[in-house]
């Protein structure tokens, strides 16, 4: 089972490039979010949806879109990439069950990107 | 806003010897309680997963337990090996979609 997918591992860009994390969850999972993981703070909750066509802001947004055109992808566009997005990046997933509580949340394995 | 502190932030053992992490949460509603293990470099590996209505939740030799009014978790991990050794997150769902983190426990068992 491939369970949250996310691609690359590993990314370096310079400051004002843009690019897209990528992140694919086979699980039929209507959650999907995305977190930054930085030293001394813990994950932060960056955007996050609840169903295809579905996004909101999380606690840290700025600098960051998202979009959901299917239930399996979340993809997590940088727009203008800074120093400050230096992080590693999780995506997650989970659903609510059918007596109405939430469900683990499932990581992927995170995206380490630099800024230069 | 809800905040989660995990203490000790390092933690040392040598093999063999059972241990005790600690979580706390400063807003008690929340639907859920979940502790991961995090190996350096590596994603979040899911351990146990605690509902508010529960007490306390176990698999292997791991035993998590939940007090939900004093705003308390603590993962029991017996017997504990040199495998045991990663970082400890726990994090508490207050809804649909947000997870609150605390900033981890980091473990190093002694062989």
């Amino acid at each position: 089972n491939a369970g949250v997918t996310q691609t690359p591992k590993f990314q370096v860009l310079k400051t004002g490039q843009s690019m897209t994390l990528q992140c694919a969850q086979d699980m039929n999972h209507e959650y999907m979010s995305w977190y930054r993981q930085d030293p001394g703070m813990g994950l932060r909750l960056i955007h996050y949806s609840v169903g295809a066509g579905i996004t909101d802001q999380g606690e840290v947004p700025n600098g960051y879109n998202v979009s959901r055109s299917t239930t399996e992808d979340f993809p997590l566009r940088l727009l203008s990439a800074a120093p400050s997005q230096t992080s590693v990046y999780f995506c997650a997933s989970s659903y609510p069950s059918s007596t109405g509580l939430y469900t683990e949340a499932f990581f992927g394995q995170g995206t380490r990107l630099t800024v230069v | 806003k809800q905040e989660v502190t995990q203490i000790p932030a390092a933690l040392s053992v040598p093999e063999g010897e059972n241990l005790v992490l600690n979580c706390s949460f400063t807003d008690s509603a929340i639907y859920n309680l979940q502790w991961f293990r995090q190996d350096p470099g590596k994603g979040l590996t899911s351990l146990l997963l605690i509902q508010s209505s529960q007490r306390e939740q176990t698999s292997g030799r791991l035993n998590a337990s939940l007090d939900k009014s004093s705003g308390r978790s603590t993962l029991y991990i017996a017997a504990s090996q040199p495998g045991d050794s990663a970082t400890y997150l726990c994090a508490v769902r207050t809804g649909a979609n947000n997870l609150f983190f605390g900033t981890g426990t980091r473990l190093t068992v002694i062989p």
